[in-house]
């Protein structure tokens, strides 16, 4: 069984431009997450679907962000425009259910000069 | 707002040594709490979930204890080998937040 998968694996852009970042949850996974690691900061939350639905987008950092999970598969996240705050690296995770083992994609590192 | 300690913040051991992590959380209304390694330029790898319901969960040479009441959690590891050299996060599901909450880990080195 495949696991979570992220795409691409980095990413370096300038100031101004735009990137998006691709999660495949694993299979039957209704539930994902966008996570987000700055430099010498603990993993934080971003938001969380279900499905197709956005239950919680409370940790998303500002309206530059945007994420979809159209028909409730693979997810995007998009940054436009990008500013150098946003570098760190980007997780997904997926799981059954919300308080289920979640399991994380290898992560985007998104670098922003 | 939940927030997830982790103590210490390195640790470096012989090989063979036991050795404990600790981590503590401010809101005990968890669901549960789950332990992750990961390993430099890699994703998080889940070693154990434990529900609010349990006391320990086990695996391998791995035991996690939790007590709500305290708002702890320890990472027992058994015998340690170079290749458990990782950085160790444990984080909480609830507590009245969505999604998980992360502590900032516990870099881990084991001497061969």
């Amino acid at each position: 069984e495949a696991g979570v998968t992220q795409f691409p694996s980095h990413s370096v852009i300038e100031k101004g431009q735009t990137v998006t970042l691709r999660c495949d949850p694993i299979s039957g996974h209704d539930n994902l997450y966008w996570y987000r690691r700055v430099m010498g900061k603990e993993i934080k939350f971003l938001l969380h679907f279900v499905k197709e639905s956005k239950q919680d987008e409370s940790g998303m950092p500002n309206n530059r962000f945007l994420a979809e999970r159209t028909g409730g598969t693979y997810s995007t996240l998009k940054v436009q425009p990008a500013e150098l705050e946003d570098s760190g690296v980007y997780f997904c995770a997926s799981s059954h259910g919300t308080g289920f083992e979640a399991f994380f994609g290898q992560g985007t590192r998104l670098t922003v000069v | 707002k939940q927030e997830v300690t982790q103590i210490p913040a390195a640790l470096s051991v012989p090989e063979g040594e036991n050795l404990v992590l600790n981590c503590s959380f401010t809101d005990s209304a968890i669901y549960n709490l789950q332990w992750f390694r990961q390993d430099p330029g890699k994703g998080l790898t889940s070693l154990l979930l434990i529900q609010s319901s349990q006391r320990e969960q086990t695996s391998g040479r791995l035991n996690a204890s939790l007590d709500k009441s305290s708002g702890r959690s320890t990472l027992y590891i058994a015998a340690s080998q170079p290749g458990d050299s990782a950085t160790y996060l444990c984080a909480s599901w609830g507590g009245g937040a969505d999604g998980l909450t992360f502590g900032k880990g516990t870099h881990l080195i084991i001497q061969p």
